[in-house]
Parts: structure tokens; C-alpha cells; sequence
């Protein structure tokens, strides 16, 4: 079965502090598909990232890098230094692969984590 | 703005009741999901269709139904409504061979 592990509940940290988001995943595909979604307070979600299981190269966006590591089963996700506006709360998400190829879409989420940051 | 759009935004209703949320997805996806967001479960996938015809069903309640129209906007009818089902509703939408899934802003459902 599939299934995503958020462990930290809830972080609070100052601002410009890095803060690293932990994700563990299990699936015994062998093709899947790894996400991180943000929901800020006003309740939208919005896409961060996706990385299929073939690629274990480190992602870098502007504040954000992804970490993810087959071997450990992570894809962990690191803000460096920090602003309020990143407060909102993460979430971790596994698919398998689709028919075609791509995510089959229905995403497994974690349970998130809410990233509090103070000024 | 991801571009799917869900209505009505906010929902409050009485145990035993029925409704029906309603989703507009991004122009040109034919994939439709919905999902649920409730403190105790999380985020959870419910159903999703392809083109008017179910594809993949998750944790969807046999009180629940969907259907996805020619046009390809979705609806979800929830009925038998307890208090359980109070939460949040969110309706997404993607292209045949995902990368990413465009998430609406929701619907808000409170059964009193």
C-alpha cells in the first residue's frame, strides 16, 4: 500500500531561518511520481513540484531545493531563508504512474506540515 | 488562479440533506478529480474522471456520486449528509498525461 509520512506537525521559525520539510514515502512501485503542494490560509492549493522515481537530481527554485532520496525513501523540501509569506501549510503527495506515462493522478497526500513563520 | 473553478465557495446544510458541488475545470483538461479535506482524514482522493467516464475511485462514500458532463465540468452530489461530512471539497483538473493537478479553491461544506 501507499502511504506518506509527514512527521512534523507543525515548525515555527524566524525569519530568514532555513527550515527543511520532511516526507517518507512506501510504495512498492517501482514507477511513482513525488509531489509538494502548498495551502497558504486563504485555503487554495498550489503546486510546488513533481519529480517521477527515475530522477534523484536535487531541484533548486529561487528559496526552495527538494532532496529526494530513493534509498531513504525521502523527498524532503528545504525554504532557505525563510519569509512570512512561506507560513501555510505543506503537504507531501506519491502517485503511481499512469497508462500513459505521466502521474496516474490520484495523489496519496501526507498529512502536512504547518510551517509558521514569524517576523 | 489555476484556472478550475468551484461553486458555491461555501455550503451549510442540515443533517439528512442533499447537495451538489459543482466544478468548472481548467480549459482544455479533460481530467477531473475531486477531494476531500477534513481535519480527522486529511487530504483524500474521492474520484476521478476522464472525459465523461470514471477512471479511479478512492474513499468515495456510497452516498456520494459524481458524474462528469459533455461539457466536462463535474458535479459531486453528497446526500444522506451527517456531520462527518462536514469539510472542505476541492476540485482539480489536469491534462490526459499529468504532471501537475490545477486545484480549485474549493467548497466549504458545514452539515449542522
Amino acid at each position: 500500500a501507499q502511504k506518506v509520512t509527514q512527521a512534523q506537525t507543525e515548525i515555527s521559525v524566524v525569519e530568514k531561518e532555513d527550515v527543511t520539510l520532511d516526507c517518507v514515502y512506501e510504495t512498492r512501485d517501482t514507477t511513482y511520481y513525488l509531489f509538494w503542494y502548498k495551502q497558504p490560509p486563504s485555503g487554495e492549493l498550489v503546486f510546488l513540484i513533481r519529480r517521477n522515481s527515475f530522477d534523484e537530481q536535487n531541484e533548486i527554485s529561487g528559496r526552495y531545493s527538494w532532496n529526494f532520496q530513493k534509498s531513504t525513501s525521502s523527498f524532503n523540501f528545504t525554504i532557505t531563508a525563510s519569509q512570512v509569506v512561506d507560513s501555510a501549510v505543506y503537504f507531501c503527495a506519491l502517485s503511481e504512474a499512469g497508462a500513459y506515462g505521466g502521474s496516474q493522478g490520484n495523489l496519496i497526500f501526507g498529512k502536512g506540515t504547518k510551517l509558521s513563520v514569524k517576523p | 488562479d489555476s484556472g478550475v473553478t468551484q461553486t458555491p465557495k461555501h455550503l451549510i446544510t442540515a443533517t439528512g440533506q442533499r447537495v451538489t458541488l459543482r466544478c468548472s475545470p481548467r480549459s482544455g483538461d479533460l481530467s477531473v478529480y475531486w477531494y476531500q479535506q477534513s481535519l480527522d482524514q486529511g487530504l483524500q482522493f474521492l474520484i476521478q474522471y476522464y472525459n465523461g467516464e470514471e477512471r479511479a475511485k478512492g474513499n468515495i462514500l456510497e452516498r456520494f456520486s459524481a458524474q462528469q458532463f459533455p461539457d466536462l465540468h463535474s458535479e459531486l452530489n453528497l446526500s444522506s449528509l451527517e456531520l462527518g461530512d462536514s469539510a472542505l471539497y476541492f476540485c482539480a483538473s489536469s491534462v490526459e498525461v499529468p504532471g501537475e493537478l490545477f486545484f480549485g479553491e474549493g467548497s466549504r461544506l458545514t452539515v449542522l
